[in-house]
């Protein structure tokens, strides 16, 4: 059973490019939260998506946005990358967000 | 919105002693409250949760504590072990914002050997 893949898992950009993030839910899982975890961090939340809409936002700019397809699968999308954007990218698949989310491995973005 | 507090932020113990983590919360709604392990470069992986229902749950070495009152809980390791070593992170999942989960600052946590 394959958990929540997500793709880069590296990514090294420069500052005000834009980049795209991909993530796969878990098998069974409709629901799709966005997280960042600077270095020495907790994750925070970015946004969540249901039903291919957004459902939850977190503080992030409109920079930040993104995508729901009808297969579950999310994109998120960073405009503008500044150097602060630098961080590790977490999604979180869920069948039912009360009951917990299995996080990916994530997608490790540099900015420089 | 909810804001979680997690205390310490390092925590280094003997093989075989006990760990300790606490975290509070500030939304009385919040109702599920998950812990984290993560290995460097690695995911989070959940491994133990509690809901507002029930005060205590335990698995093998580790055990979570409520209390709703307080609104503060707690994981609790024992017998630590060397792979026991990772940052832990305590979460908050709060029904008026749409369950998102707020997550503490971490706490690495160091087993000696």
């Amino acid at each position: 059973d394959a958990g929540v893949t997500q793709s880069p898992t590296h990514l090294i950009k420069t500052r005000g490019q834009q980049v795209t993030l991909r993530c796969s839910p878990k098998s069974g899982h409709d629901t799709v939260s966005w997280y960042q975890q600077a270095l020495g961090q907790g994750p925070q939340f970015i946004f969540q998506y249901y039903e291919e809409e957004e459902r939850q936002r977190g503080n992030f700019p409109d920079r930040f946005s993104g995508h729901q397809f009808p297969n579950y699968s999310s994109e998120l999308n960073v405009n503008a990358l500044l150097l602060g954007d630098s961080a590790l990218y977490l999604c979180a698949s869920s069948r039912d967000p009360a009951y917990g989310y299995t996080f990916g491995s994530g997608t490790r973005l540099t900015v420089v | 919105g909810e804001n979680v507090e997690q205390h310490p932020s390092t925590l280094s113990v003997q093989e075989g002693d006990s760990a300790v983590i606490k975290c509070t919360y500030s939304d009385s709604a919040s109702n599920y409250f998950p812990w984290y392990k993560q290995e460097l470069g690695k995911r989070p992986q959940l491994i133990i949760d509690i809901r507002s229902n029930v005060g205590e749950k335990k698995d093998q070495r580790i055990a979570v504590t409520l209390n709703k009152t307080a609104k503060h809980f707690s994981l609790h390791i024992t017998e630590t072990q060397p792979e026991d070593s990772a940052v832990y992170f305590c979460a908050a999942l709060t029904p008026n914002t749409g369950n998102q989960f707020y997550f503490g600052t971490g706490t690495s946590l160091t087993v000696i050997p």
